[in-house]
């Protein structure tokens, strides 16, 4: 079975410019989290979906964060504009719901911004 | 404010020895635990987890520990193996298997385990 497939692995960007990520969830997965871990630090929840609906956005810093996740499948988290302090790891996971916290992780997409 | 600790960033063991990994935790709301592990350049893998419920559980080489009037938890792997060097992580949710339950969870810090042959 495939797991949590991101997309790209690595982006390097100029400050100022956009960016987006590509999260495709375990198949049969309706709770779809985006996490962002800074160097030597756990990860932290940016977003939660509950199928297509955002449940929890209360950490994604929306003047310049946006996530979707159309049809409640694949989900995409962009940053516009970049600044240098959002240079991460940026890592989606996926659970059969919020029931089960056994979240499966992606390998993550790593965002540096110069 | 930090609610899920780790306090030794990293540790060493030789191969063969039983590795002891710690988490202390805040806030008391929290009843389910997990373990991850993390390899360079991969995702972090689920490893383990506990219940408030319960104070121990094991799976194979791996047993996790829950003292809740401390709050603080460990994960001990024995015997250790160079296959476990990673970095890993202690997380922690609250309300789960309720209506309360938030899905989320707050990871430590994370701790590199190196295994020495």
């Amino acid at each position: 079975e495939a797991g949590v497939v991101q997309s790209p692995r690595y982006k390097i960007i100029e400050k100022k410019q956009p960016v987006a990520f590509w999260c495709n969830p375990i198949s049969g997965h309706n709770t779809l989290y985006w996490y962002r871990q800074n160097l030597g630090q756990g990860p932290e929840l940016l977003i939660r979906y509950e199928n297509e609906e955002a449940v929890d956005d209360s950490q994604l810093p929306k003047d310049r964060f946006s996530a979707e996740r159309l049809k409640g499948v694949d989900s995409t988290l962009k940053i516009q504009p970049a600044e240098l302090g959002d240079s991460a790891v940026y890592l989606c996971a996926s659970s059969l719901d919020s029931l089960n916290t056994e979240a499966f992780f992606g390998q993550g997409t790593r965002l540096t911004v110069v | 404010d930090q609610q899920v600790k780790q306090n030794s960033p990293s540790l060493s063991v030789q191969e063969g020895r039983i590795s002891i990994l710690n988490c202390d935790y805040t806030n008391s709301m929290f009843d389910y635990f997990l373990w991850y592990k993390k390899y360079p350049a991969e995702g972090p893998t689920f490893l383990i987890s506990i219940s408030s419920i319960k104070d121990k559980n094991e799976d194979g080489r791996f047993t996790v520990f829950l003292n809740k009037s401390a709050k603080h938890l460990s994960l001990h792997i024995v015997p250790s193996q160079p296959g476990d060097s990673a970095v890993y992580f202690c997380a922690a949710s609250s309300g789960r298997g309720g209506s309360s339950n938030t899905g989320k969870l707050i990871f430590g810090q994370g701790t590199t385990l190196q295994v020495k042959p």
